[in-house]
């Protein structure tokens, strides 16, 4: 099994439909992380989390909320699905004893089609 | 505004020979920078890091170079294999802070 899941692995909505994209991990690590991808744009941080507690918006929060059920899930939803957040989206843990050396481990992505 | 720039979208190199990647960076503050991997329908993939007090770290047939006067990095897959084949993310941060800035990204191309 794969130490980060996200569920589904694609999904086609319509315009204003609230769709939820969600993560698991067994790795233990207590930081995670919503990342997307667009072409030309790498990938930029839209919520991190490094607790149960603690939720933080990153630099692409508007149109999304997040919520981090226990340590092991991390859910991204976005209330009103419109085109332009068509992407691929990931999701990302890291250990905050670790440090940076080892960097984060990725989920394998969701791709979500807004139409 | 993109901190984080990998300016070539794309490479192509033979088998056996040096793959050269590279990425520029415009936050003098960074001090850990990170290579991601990434194949089709996968995430990316941690490959190789450096801290910004060292110029060179070594793993393999993966090596990173910095230039912190430049504010650049590379990195050299010496001998390349088809298998490396991939999308490869550069990535920066600050310690102490919340995200890794990552770069566009370049496609390598490894020909048999």
């Amino acid at each position: 099994d794969a130490d980060v899941t996200q569920t589904p692995r694609n999904r086609i909505t319509k315009t204003g439909k609230r769709i939820m994209l969600e993560c698991s991990q067994t790795k233990g690590h207590d930081r995670m992380y919503w990342y997307r991808q667009d072409p030309g744009l790498g990938l930029r941080l839209i919520y991190y989390s490094f607790d149960v507690k603690d939720i933080n918006k990153g630099e692409i929060s508007d149109g999304y909320s997040v919520s981090r059920q226990a340590q092991a899930k991390f859910s991204l939803s976005l209330e009103s699905a419109i085109p332009n957040q068509t992407a691929l989206y990931f999701c990302a843990t890291s250990d905050s004893r670790q440090g940076i050396v080892r960097g984060y481990t990725f989920g394998s992505g969701t791709r979500l089609t807004v139409v | 505004d993109q901190q984080v720039k990998q300016n070539s979208p794309s490479l192509s190199v033979q088998e056996g020979r040096i793959s050269i990647l590279n990425c520029d960076y415009t936050n003098s503050m960074f001090d850990y920078f990170l290579w991601y991997k990434k194949y089709p329908a996968e995430g990316p993939t941690f490959l190789i890091s450096i801290s910004s007090i060292k110029d060179k770290n070594e793993d393999g047939r993966f090596t990173v170079f910095l230039n912190k006067s430049a504010k650049h990095l590379s990195l050299h897959i010496v001998p390349s294999q088809p298998g490396d084949s991939a999308v490869y993310f550069c990535a920066a941060i600050l310690t102490g802070a919340n995200n890794l800035f990552f770069g566009t990204g370049t496609r390598l191309t490894v020909i048999p």
